[in-house]
């Protein structure tokens, strides 16, 4: 399972922009960059998912650069609400999918 | 769309006695479905992946005797933790695979936590 390196935690002010990055140094090539959210006692939510450049939707975009070894989750304008644990993975069908969570980012949005 | 749930959301058991948690994807057919383990302030543990018709797949290091998984039709997935004691207390997660619905994401049920007294 292709593992991810992330920061352990960061702290950011209400209304700022939040860059999560992770690393995935071995990623293959039919492998997709997942993003979830966690909050406690409940499973992860689904974010945003990606292959290559730069992919965007309501909530999250998502950039990678042409190596694919590192991703960045970028939270426009993050609310008290977006405090959560921020997971990235690699995996695709042809790995059956498995997923290997690393530690992840808690993010703490202060008021 | 792609909605997961799982039953119970809670349980506490006596030592010794089995616990059988469902997953169920609510809006779409799960070929795969995936059991995952978290204790507290730590990660998700991929404990086994749970294919429809056939015998699951475990993780090194997860006793498939212990914990059972069937998947018995494209919408469901059990887990039933035998013979449970007081250190498989846990948060214990389900996903299904969304390539039902042309996608590369899994999907998450909310959770069920598992004390063991």
């Amino acid at each position: 399972l292709a593992k991810t390196t992330q920061p352990i935690s960061m702290d950011s002010y209400e209304g700022q922009e939040v860059n999560i990055t992770c690393s995935h140094n071995n990623i293959a090539t039919n492998d997709y960059i997942t993003w979830y959210q966690q909050f406690p006692s409940q499973g992860p939510r689904f974010i945003i998912q990606g292959y290559k450049t730069k992919v965007t939707n309501e909530v999250a975009s998502l950039f990678i650069p042409a190596d694919r070894k590192s991703s960045t989750l970028s939270l426009p304008r993050v609310s008290l609400s977006d405090t959560a644990v921020y997971y990235c993975l690699v995996g695709s069908h042809y790995g059956n999918n498995r997923l290997a969570f690393g530690k992840g980012n808690q993010v703490v949005v202060i008021p | 769309g792609a909605v997961v749930s799982q039953h119970p959301s809670r349980v506490i058991c006596k030592s010794g006695t089995s616990v059988k948690i469902e997953c169920r994807s609510l809006d779409f057919q799960a070929t795969t479905m995936f059991w995952y383990r978290q204790f507290p302030k730590q990660s998700l543990m991929l404990m086994a992946t749970s294919n429809e018709g056939s015998k699951a797949t475990y993780e090194q290091g997860v006793e498939k005797d212990k914990f059972l998984i069937n998947h018995a039709s494209l919408t469901l997935s059990t887990l039933t933790v035998t013979s449970a004691h007081p250190e498989d207390s846990s948060f214990y997660i389900c996903s299904a695979d969304g390539q039902g619905l042309g996608t590369d994401t899994q999907y998450f049920g909310p959770g069920t936590r598992l004390t063991v007294l």
